[in-house]
């Protein structure tokens, strides 16, 4: 089943204590995103990765780090959390249709991952 | 401030009644997506519009692009509980750096009442 998983679903840390959201994709997609979403704020894009060791920032990617090692996987990185991150993160991958198809093909979705931070 | 502004943020109405929801922008996307997500799970995709004026149709849902590529709207006819949910508009910006950037509307979180 065509899938994208995220890890751990809910989790409850204490801030500075550094922690890692794992983000795996079985589709073989070149693009892969993460965001988070706060309520009345929508989605909004931390990094995303057009391909293996490719990535960039988004809107919001202050306190967060990734990296993109291999193809299937984008975890997010968080070095020292504060209680400002404590959101709904969601990774999302898609094929890259290349400079002329960019952006035009459906993200899927992992199913969430609830963070806390204390 | 919001690049793509949502509205309404909330809408509840009756089994029947249509609505529209509408997602607009002072900026110029390559392209739109619409997207509607269910509580605990991720959004999934319903539309993507790339051409300024293009109007796609989804059974009971019609999605359009503005003329200027800058807004989009989604329009619901006689809603069902089913379409319940939270529909979120998402605009890719046109060229420059921008390539992989998504940007996405607050949302809006659409009750529908038997």
């Amino acid at each position: 089943e065509a899938q994208v998983t995220q890890n751990p679903r809910y989790l409850i840390t204490v801030t500075g204590k550094k922690l890692t959201v794992t983000c795996s994709q079985n589709m073989n997609h070149e693009y892969m995103s993460w965001y988070r979403q706060d309520p009345g704020l929508g989605l909004r894009q931390i990094y995303y990765s057009m391909n293996v060791e490719v990535t960039d920032k988004g809107d919001v990617p202050e306190g967060y780090k990734v990296s993109r090692k291999e193809k299937r996987n984008f975890p997010l990185i968080l070095e020292s959390p504060s209680p400002n991150q404590t959101s709904l993160y969601f990774c999302a991958s898609r094929s890259w249709g290349g400079r002329t198809g960019a952006n035009t093909g459906e993200l899927f979705f992992g199913e969430g991952s609830r963070l806390t931070v204390l | 401030t919001q690049l793509l502004e949502q509205s309404p943020q909330f809408l509840s109405i009756q089994e029947g009644e249509n609505l529209t929801v509408y997602c607009n922008s002072s900026s110029v996307f390559s392209s739109l997506q619409w997207y509607r997500q269910e509580p605990g799970e991720g959004p999934v995709l319903l539309v993507t519009v790339v051409t300024g004026g293009e109007v796609k149709k989804l059974k009971r849902l019609t999605f359009q692009f503005g003329d200027a590529r800058k807004d989009s709207s989604l329009h619901i006819t006689a809603a069902q509980p089913g379409d319940t949910g939270l529909y979120l508009c998402a605009g890719a910006r046109a060229g420059g750096t921008s390539y992989g950037k998504l940007t996405f509307g607050q949302g809006t979180i659409l009750t529908v009442h038997p």
